[in-house]
């Protein structure tokens, strides 16, 4: 079994403040994604990172993916609302999801 | 192209009825997963499937069964619904390698709220 932890469970913000979250396991993964998901929606994947200390830009999102692969974060800049939702993460060996940082980002 | 679809989006329940739960999706992927929402909980895998024909237990299986007789579809049944099976449902799907080569990049449906009361 594979756990992956996420934290912080909830973070809430101001506009144009900087954050980042945390994926955290004790298992390598082969990859892994992340997801955000919006009040009532599915998940939407976000980026896949699969070298250990891969860097991967997204507008003003930046992931990166541990040297050992057990572990990921996600750090955006300049926060705005619309970056509000539930972030997961999910490791490529079975399938399994951390619980989500739920961000709330207030204008 | 409408990505993946669920049927129904809302559905009340009372103890010990059944349920079929439908998703179907047009991008030619060979893999399929049911996942329940709970609160906290993030998403856990009830089944999945690798190709048509074929099913596997995820996580947290009992109560439910699928059948994928079409690539394209993937049903869930609950046979006897219980108050625990109260959740938000997602269906998704992959192809065998995704863009970065990796297997498992997910496509999910909007999900079904199933209250059981």
């Amino acid at each position: 079994t594979q756990l992956l932890e996420q934290s912080p469970q909830f973070l809430s913000i101001q506009e144009g403040e900087n954050l980042t979250v945390y994926c955290n396991s004790s298992s390598v993964f082969s990859s892994l994604q992340w997801y955000r998901q919006e009040p009532g929606e599915g998940p939407v994947l976000l980026v896949t990172v699969v070298t250990g200390g891969e860097v991967k830009k997204l507008k003003r999102l930046t992931f990166q993916f541990g040297d050992a692969r057990k572990d990921s974060s996600l750090h955006i800049t300049a926060a705005q609302p619309g970056d509000t939702g539930l972030y997961l993460c999910a490791g490529n060996n079975d399938m399994r999801f951390g619980a989500g940082t739920r961000l709330t980002v207030k204008p | 192209n409408a990505g993946v679809t669920q049927t129904p989006k809302f559905r009340v329940l009372k103890t010990g009825q059944s349920m079929t739960l439908l998703c179907a999706q047009d991008m030619n992927h060979e893999y399929m997963y049911w996942y329940r929402q709970d609160p906290g909980m993030g998403l856990r895998l009830i089944h999945y499937s690798v190709g048509e024909g074929t099913t596997a237990k995820g996580e947290v299986p009992d109560g439910y069964n699928v059948s994928r007789l079409k690539k394209q579809n993937f049903l869930l049944g609950l046979e006897s619904a219980a108050p625990s099976q109260t959740s938000v449902y997602f269906c998704a799907s992959s192809y065998r390698g995704g863009t970065s080569g990796a297997s498992y990049e997910q496509y999910f449906g909007p999900g079904t709220r199933l209250t059981v009361t």
